[in-house]
């Protein structure tokens, strides 16, 4: 069955780094658009970024755009967020979701599947 | 302050039927771009329940409902089920924040 498994999560400090994983499985990952998409406590979605199938185009939220870099390794079904210089407002559940169509990305793109999440806390 | 705007609560008894409204403008809804919605129970990740604005995934129950006019969009809920209270979502574009979007997300109860 198609599933995402989020991994990477942890308590950082206010300006240090990490990098989030998400490994896909039960579809051919190479063949569509993945995003991240971040939940604060008690709070709602934000889109955070996109990559499409074949990695050739990359948009961020004007939240996260200079700071946080989005990635696959098509040979590994594998998506990452490599996050740079943290905020404490960065503190949220991070989901990997699939776009909902195969091929390039649209605007009237879905998502379909979501990760289980995982969780990223920024604090000194 | 989310682009599109849902009713931060809503409630039914069992067996009603309750509708989230969604509202937008016209750089998202009103410029054509498609709505979807989503269900987040609690604790686990959203889940898609209407994509391209009225279409339902396989394994949807027939239940659920989208519908989209103007810069407006609504899901409907009948034969409400216990198990139908979670946190439902809007989502779509905005060509003018270039952003896909999303409703701060409404809290459904059941009486």
């Amino acid at each position: 069955q198609v599933q995402l498994v989020e991994s990477g999560g942890g308590v950082v400090q206010p300006g240090r780094s990490l990098r989030l994983s998400c490994a896909a499985s039960g579809f051919t990952f190479s063949s569509y658009g993945m995003h991240w998409v971040r939940q604060a406590p008690g709070k709602g979605l934000e889109w955070v970024a996109v990559i499409w199938y074949d990695g050739s185009n990359k948009y961020y939220a004007d939240s996260v755009k200079g700071r946080f870099t989005i990635s696959r390794d098509n040979s590994k079904n594998t998506l990452y967020l490599q996050m740079n210089s943290l905020r404490a407002e960065d503190t949220a559940v991070y989901y990997c979701a699939r776009d909902g169509v195969v091929g390039a990305t649209t605007r009237n793109n879905w998502f379909d599947p979501w990760g289980q999440g995982t969780l990223v806390t920024v604090s000194s | 302050q989310s682009v599109l705007t849902q009713p931060p609560s809503v409630s039914g008894a069992p067996g009603q039927r309750v509708t989230i409204s969604c509202t937008g403008s016209s750089s998202n809804i009103g410029a054509g771009y498609d709505v979807h919605w989503y269900q987040q129970l609690p604790g686990t990740a959203p889940k898609l329940l209407i994509y391209g604005n009225n279409n339902r995934p396989s394994g949807v129950p027939d239940r659920f409902s989208g519908s989209k006019s103007g810069t407006s969009a609504s899901l409907a809920i009948t034969g409400l089920q216990a198990e139908d209270e979670a946190d439902y979502y809007c989502q779509s574009y905005d060509s003018s924040l270039y952003v896909w979007v999303f409703g701060g997300g409404t809290k459904l109860t059941v009486l």
